[in-house]
This record gives structure tokens, sequence and C-alpha cells, in this order.
């Protein structure tokens, strides 16, 4: 298994730019996360999905649209990029049940800049 | 709402030494508690979580940790700390009802010194 991945693993945009960043997992988890990680914060749950065609919002979610067509595919948009989203990205999944319920699993990342 | 606190942002042990490192969260029901590791330039690794029973959970890497609901306490241990456990530290706390959302604590960064 590949586990989570997520491409690309670096990204640099200008102001007012959009882009995609991907995810992808092959553990058939149906709960999916996206996180953004700046120093001193910790993680902040952007957006999250309990299943296909079902997302909501987490903390900061301003500036960011997730869809979730399949299970296994959990694409994070920027709509509009700006400075204030420079930071790494982590996508995360669970299992939505039995006994390892919640435990995520991460992919590598996304280093992103906005200039 | 939902909080996590980690006290410190940093802490520096000596290899071989033991380790504590804190976590407090603010939630009425009891939460499903998690600690994660992250090195250098890595993802986040589950190291151990806590949902209900015992109240002392067994983890990775030889960490334990302690839910103590008195002072919604989780606080992580290891009773021998190698060089290689240098990395960062984040407590998690997840609601048991409503949804799967997950709220991360700051991190505390760990420094082995030899």
């Amino acid at each position: 298994n590949a586990g989570v991945t997520q491409t690309p693993k670096f990204q640099v945009l200008k102001t007012g730019q959009s882009m995609t960043l991907q995810c992808a997992q092959d553990m058939n988890h149906e709960y999916m996360s996206w996180y953004r990680q700046d120093p001193g914060m910790g993680l902040r749950l952007i957006h999250y999905s309990v299943g296909a065609g079902i997302t909501d919002q987490g903390e900061v979610p301003n500036g960011y649209n997730v869809s979730r067509s399949t299970t296994e595919d959990f694409p994070l948009r920027l709509l509009s990029a700006a400075p204030s989203q420079t930071s790494v990205y982590f996508c995360a999944s669970s299992y939505s049940q039995g006994p390892s319920l919640y435990e995520q699993y991460f992919g590598p990342g996304t280093r992103l800049t906005v200039t | 709402a939902q909080s996590v606190t980690q006290p410190d942002i940093h802490i520096t042990v000596s290899e071989g030494a033991s380790l504590e490192l804190r976590c407090n969260y603010s939630y009425g029901a009891t939460p499903y508690l998690f600690w994660y590791v992250q090195s250098p330039g890595q993802g986040l690794q589950l190291l151990l979580k806590y949902f209900s029973g015992d109240t002392l959970v067994q983890g990775i890497k030889g960490f334990e940790a302690e839910f103590k609901r008195s002072q919604s306490s989780f606080n992580l241990r290891k009773p021998s700390v190698h060089w290689s456990d240098a990395a960062e530290y984040f407590c998690a706390v997840n609601q048991e009802t409503g949804g799967f959302k997950t709220i991360f604590g700051a991190g505390t960064r760990l420094f082995v010194k030899a």
C-alpha cells in the first residue's frame, strides 16, 4: 500500500493564482482531512470529509474549497492564493469504525509558498 | 469550544533520562485523545490513543500516556529517551459525537543531548 500520497511536494504561487493540492489514499478510509501547519500553531483543520459526497468545514476554511467524488481522492483547491496561505499542508485519512477508529494516517505534506 | 494546550514549546533532555510531555484539553465529555510524533520534514505518525478503559495506555517506541479526567490531562511519558526520539510531539483531541473533527495542540519540540 502507498498509504496517503500528496502532490506536489513543493509549490510556489503568485498572489491571485489558483491551484489544486492532490491527496489520495489506498486504504479504503472513509474519513479524510486537510490541515495546514504553521510554526507555533500546530495543525489546524481546514476541511474534512466523512465519505464520498460529504464534506464540512474545519477551523480555517476561508479561501479553500474541497470536494470528495470518490473514496480515494480528496483534493484541496486554493481559489485565489494569498501570502497568508503560505504553509505546509497535510492530508490525512482514517477508518470510520472498528479498533482503528479515528487513527489518522498522514501524507508527506506539500510546502506552499505564495509570493 | 474544544482546545488542546501543550504548555511547553520545547524541552531538552539528556539521552537516557526520562521524559514527560504535558497536554491539557478542554471538553465536556470524555474525548478521544491522541499523541502524534513528527520527525523533521515528515508527516505525523500516531504514537498512541485513549478512547476508554484503562487510563494508562501503551504506544509504539516505548511511549506511554496517562489520562487523568480530574486534571483534564493526557501526559506522554518515556522512561529512557534515545537520540532518535528528537522530534515534535502533538497532542490531539477528537469529539466522540458530532462527526470527525480533530483538534491539535501547538506541539512540543523535543531536543535530546548526548
